[in-house]
C-alpha cells in the first residue's frame, strides 16, 4: 500500500535561518507531488507541485522553494526564513490526471521565531 | 481571488442533528468536488467526492450534494456524532495540461458537535 512520510512533525526556527522539509512516498511510483501550507485561521493553499524529478511548479510567489531530487522525495527549502512563514505545512501525492484526490501527509507545524 | 468558498468559517450542531456544510465555487469548468476532514495537528483525510454528473453521493452518514446551476455543494452528516467534530475543507479539481490535477481548497469549516 501507499504510504507518505513527512518530517519534523514540529519546528521551532529563528527569523533569518534556513529551512529544510523533507516528504517521502512509498509504494508508488511517478506520484504528482504537493506542498500545501495552512497559515493560522486561513485554508490550504497550494504552494508548489511536481509531476516529475526536477519539474517544479510554483503557485505563489514567496520565500520558500522546493525541489525533486528523486521521484518519491519532495523538498520545502528556504534560505531565510521571515514570521510570515509560520504555519502547518503538509506535503500531499496524488496519481494520474484529473478526478482523484490526494492522500497527505501527517504535517510540520512550522514556528518561526 | 477565491475560486473555492466556504462562508461559515464555524458551525456547532447537538448531537444525533443534522449538520450541513456548505460550499461554493466559481470556476464551471469545475466538475469533481471532495470533501476532507481534518483533525488539529494532522493531514486533511478524504471524506467524499461527487462528480459533476451526479447531483448526490451518498456513503454512510455522509452525503454530499452537487447544485451545478448554482455553482454550490454541501455536505450533510446525519446523525451527527461527537467524533464529528473537526475541520471540514471543499475542494474542486483543477486539471492542469497534460492532465494533472490541482486541488483548490476553500478555506474550511470548523465543525462543534456537542452532547
Amino acid at each position: 500500500s501507499q504510504t507518505i512520510h513527512q518530517w519534523p512533525a514540529t519546528l521551532v526556527q529563528p527569523v533569518g535561518s534556513p529551512l529544510s522539509l523533507e516528504c517521502t512516498v512509498e509504494g508508488t511510483s511517478n506520484p504528482n507531488l504537493y506542498w500545501y501550507r495552512q497559515a493560522a485561521g486561513r485554508g490550504l493553499q497550494l504552494l508548489f507541485y511536481s509531476i516529475g524529478i526536477d519539474q517544479i511548479s510554483s503557485e505563489v510567489p514567496q520565500n520558500l522553494s522546493a525541489s525533486r531530487p528523486q521521484d518519491r522525495q519532495f523538498i520545502l527549502s528556504s534560505k531565510k526564513l521571515l514570521l510570515s512563514d509560520s504555519g502547518f505545512y503538509l506535503c500531499a501525492w496524488s496519481v494520474g490526471g484529473g478526478g482523484y484526490g490526494y492522500t497527505f501527509g501527517s504535517g510540520t507545524r512550522l514556528t518561526v521565531v | 481571488d477565491q475560486q473555492v468558498k466556504q462562508n461559515s468559517p464555524s458551525l456547532s450542531v447537538q448531537e444525533g442533528r443534522i449538520s450541513i456544510l456548505n460550499c461554493d465555487y466559481t470556476n464551471s469548468m469545475f466538475d469533481y468536488f471532495l470533501w476532507y476532514k481534518k483533525y488539529p495537528a494532522e493531514g486533511p483525510t478524504f471524506l467524499i467526492s461527487i462528480s459533476s454528473i451526479k447531483d448526490k453521493n451518498e456513503d454512510g452518514r455522509f452525503t454530499v450534494f452537487l447544485n451545478k446551476s448554482a455553482k454550490h455543494l454541501s455536505l450533510h452528516i446525519v446523525p451527527s456524532q461527537p467524533g464529528d467534530s473537526a475541520v471540514y475543507f471543499c475542494a474542486a479539481i483543477d486539471v492542469l495540461s497534460g492532465g494533472y490535477n490541482k486541488l483548490i481548497f476553500g478555506a474550511g469549516t470548523r465543525l462543534a458537535v456537542h452532547p
